[in-house]
């Protein structure tokens, strides 16, 4: 069964600092694995998605995530915080052979000013 | 080109009543999923449909059904609501042969049962 933890409902940074948001995922299967954002009253954006290419994967908006197997994680990573950032972050896990996405329950990034 | 497309936008229902709700996928993609979004949670998966066919459900009762018409666009029908069915209800549509590795989200449906 494929399943996916973000450690941190909430994370808070200061603008300008790194962007760290934490994500671990279980599957039997090579996954695919992704990243959204969500901000207010919105639907979901893609940030960036693993497909087995490379372990680095970079995304829109500065945002790039490490696949690293070893240790079941992906994280998402921004050098330098925006306060256009300031969203819902989901990280998402879906199968080689399944139809359906796994998303885990968000975190809040808050940027201060 | 528009992407993907949902109405209503906010909908009132009461207790025990009947919903549906409707998606229209971006133009050339083939599949749409649904998912539901409870407050303060990940969307969870409640099925996907290709070529007219439920081809995948997560763990949903009966009372959730869809459809998916010729034109690729889809419904989502919740019979006999229940107060736990308020959440806001996302629709996503991928192109042909990427299933849900490639997903676009809907603005959503926010649904509140009364």
């Amino acid at each position: 069964a494929q399943s996916v933890t973000q450690l941190g409902s909430h994370v808070s940074v200061s603008e300008g600092a790194l962007v760290l948001l934490r994500c671990n995922y279980s599957s039997s299967v090579p996954p695919y694995l992704f990243w959204y954002v969500q901000y207010p009253n919105q639907g979901l954006q893609l940030l960036l998605k693993y497909t087995s290419a490379a372990t680095l994967v970079k995304g829109i908006n500065g945002f790039e995530a490490e696949f690293k197997k070893s240790e079941t994680s992906f994280h998402l990573t921004k050098p330098s915080a925006h306060m256009s950032d300031a969203a819902e972050y989901f990280c998402a896990v879906s199968g080689t052979g399944g139809f359906k996405t796994i998303f885990g329950a968000g975190t809040r990034l808050f940027v201060k000013a | 080109d528009a992407g993907v497309t949902q109405s209503p936008t906010h909908l009132i229902k009461t207790r025990g009543q009947q919903v549906t709700l409707r998606c229209s996928p971006k133009s050339g993609h083939d599949t749409v999923s649904w998912y539901q979004q409870a407050l303060g949670q990940g969307p969870q998966f409640i099925f996907q449909y290709y070529e007219e066919e439920e081809r995948q459900r997560g763990n949903f009762p009966d009372r959730f059904s869809g459809h998916q018409f010729p034109n690729y666009s889809s419904e989502l029908n919740v019979n006999a609501l229940l107060l736990g069915d308020s959440a806001l209800y996302l629709c996503a549509s991928s192109p042909p042969g990427q299933g849900s590795h490639e997903q676009y989200f809907g603005p959503g449906t926010r649904l509140t049962v009364t």
